[in-house]
């Protein structure tokens, strides 16, 4: 009974570098989404999946890709880190939004500098 | 845009009181809310999830009451636990939106 699983859960970027964040979750759950948390604020949209081979922007979209080949997998890219990327991303899906909660991993924390 | 508030931001309370969080939202066309708690380095855990349809929700010592019409929602924690200490917030998605709107959270600390 894995539900939502992140890796790494730490990371440290040099400005300018690439990576990618996992997630995968085993709940077979449509929905997925990608969260950021900066200290002492709450948590913004980065980018969501309704289903494999569907993305759509959040919130904070600038600076991240997503691509969703699978119902399972979710991964988040990083493109030419930067230090105002430094934060813990977290990971949710939900089956269906209107009648069931959401799933979180417990985050990436990653550090740019 | 749908807003999500909390307040107060942070509350510290002796052990063993019974105690109230509030979330505020602006936007009453919701399918639900759900109550996560957060410990410090941590993910988010969901607490208690209550439908657009339901007025309360219960678990344990946990009681969360939601009120669409004015817009919000408690979280009522019964004969507090220092293991109780922790963030908690709040979420709501939209109807016909599968984004999920979070409020900043309460950070919440039961002195023994």
């Amino acid at each position: 009974n894995a539900g939502v699983t992140q890796t790494p859960k730490f990371r440290i970027l040099k400005i300018g570098q690439s990576m990618t964040l996992q997630c995968t979750q085993d709940m077979n759950h449509n929905y997925m989404y990608w969260y950021r948390q900066d200290p002492g604020m709450g948590l913004k949209l980065i980018y969501y999946s309704v289903g494999a081979g569907i993305t759509d922007k959040g919130e904070v979209p600038n600076g991240y890709n997503v691509s969703r080949s699978t119902t399972e997998d979710f991964p988040l890219r990083l493109e030419l880190a930067a230090p105002s990327q430094t934060s813990v991303y977290f990971c949710a899906s939900s089956y269906r939004t209107e009648t069931y909660g959401y799933t979180f991993g417990s985050g990436t924390r990653l550090t740019v500098v | 845009k749908q807003e999500v508030t909390q307040i107060p931001a942070a509350l510290s309370v002796p052990e063993g009181e019974n105690l109230v969080l509030n979330c505020s939202f602006t936007d009453s066309a919701i399918y639900n809310l759900q109550w996560f708690r957060q410990d410090p380095g941590k993910g988010l855990t969901s607490l208690l999830l209550i439908q657009s349809s339901q007025r309360e929700q219960t678990s344990g010592r946990l009681n969360a009451s939601l009120d669409k019409s004015s817009g919000r929602s408690t979280l009522y924690i019964a004969a507090s636990q220092p293991g109780d200490s922790a963030t908690y917030l709040c979420a709501v998605p939209i109807f016909g939106n599968e984004k999920l709107t979070f409020g900043t959270g309460t950070r919440l600390t039961i002195i023994p």
